[in-house]
């Protein structure tokens, strides 16, 4: 059974760095069968879609997310992360990790088919 | 404001059929797939349809999707309390180069 679980801190602060990580149990992250994806989702909003990582260290970001976002792989540890600097209120948010299926061009993708429980960040002094 | 819109609120009575709406545009939903997903109280989402109408195992066949135009729908028929839930859109934009999704549905079995 695939899980993924979330950790990180819960409070950031402003204009510091959100640092994230997902560790995978259950499937390998070297299979190279999937991608692995973050999402976040504010208070009371809807969902938005932040990156993914390939197990080769190849990733695609969210244009809006883009200057502010890294997203590393760990084979050995078999864990991604995200680093998202320069933080403000607006990046308070329930951060998700997923398994994502995406074909031979970013645009084609079937769905993120198993997901994290979440984790809560919020940003403030 | 999210790029494909849901509407904010659903309802119906156990056994009756539901559908929610999820309006895009050309850039979007008229020329890409699109996947939604089911979110329930205080858990995570999960994958309820991919490729416009495919449903993933598990997932039972009260729950159908279709795609038209720049619109897509999401049917569930037979409603059950355990239905209530939020409800997700997603597409490629090819405009913005990156996935969009609604501001979700939230779904309230009467």
């Amino acid at each position: 059974q695939v899980q993924l679980q979330e950790s990180g801190p819960g409070l950031v602060k402003p204009s510091q760095t959100l640092s994230l990580t997902c560790t995978v149990s259950g499937d390998s992250l070297d299979s190279g069968s999937y991608y692995w994806s973050w999402i976040r989702q504010h208070p009371g909003k809807g969902l938005e879609w932040i990156g993914y990582i390939y197990h080769s260290g190849g990733t695609f970001y969210n244009p809006s997310l883009k200057s502010r976002l890294s997203i590393s792989v760990d084979t050995s540890k078999n864990e991604f992360s995200l680093k998202l600097n320069s933080v403000t209120a607006a990046d308070t948010a329930v951060y998700y990790c997923a398994r994502d299926q995406v074909g031979f061009h970013p645009k084609y993708y079937y769905g993120m088919d198993i997901w994290g429980q979440g984790t809560k960040v919020t940003v403030s002094s | 404001q999210s790029v494909l819109t849901q509407p904010p609120s659903v309802s119906g009575t156990p056994g009756q059929r539901v559908t929610i709406s999820c309006s895009g545009s050309s850039s979007n939903i008229g020329s890409n797939a699109v996947n939604w997903y089911q979110q329930l109280p205080g858990s995570a989402p999960k994958l309820l349809i991919y490729s416009n109408s495919q449903r993933p195992s598990g997932v039972p066949a009260r729950f159908s999707a279709s795609k038209s135009g720049t619109s897509a729908s999401l049917a569930i028929s037979g409603l059950q309390s355990e239905d209530e839930a939020d409800f997700h859109c997603e597409a490629w934009d090819d405009s913005l180069n990156g996935r969009v999704f609604g501001g979700g549905t939230k779904l309230t079995v009467l």
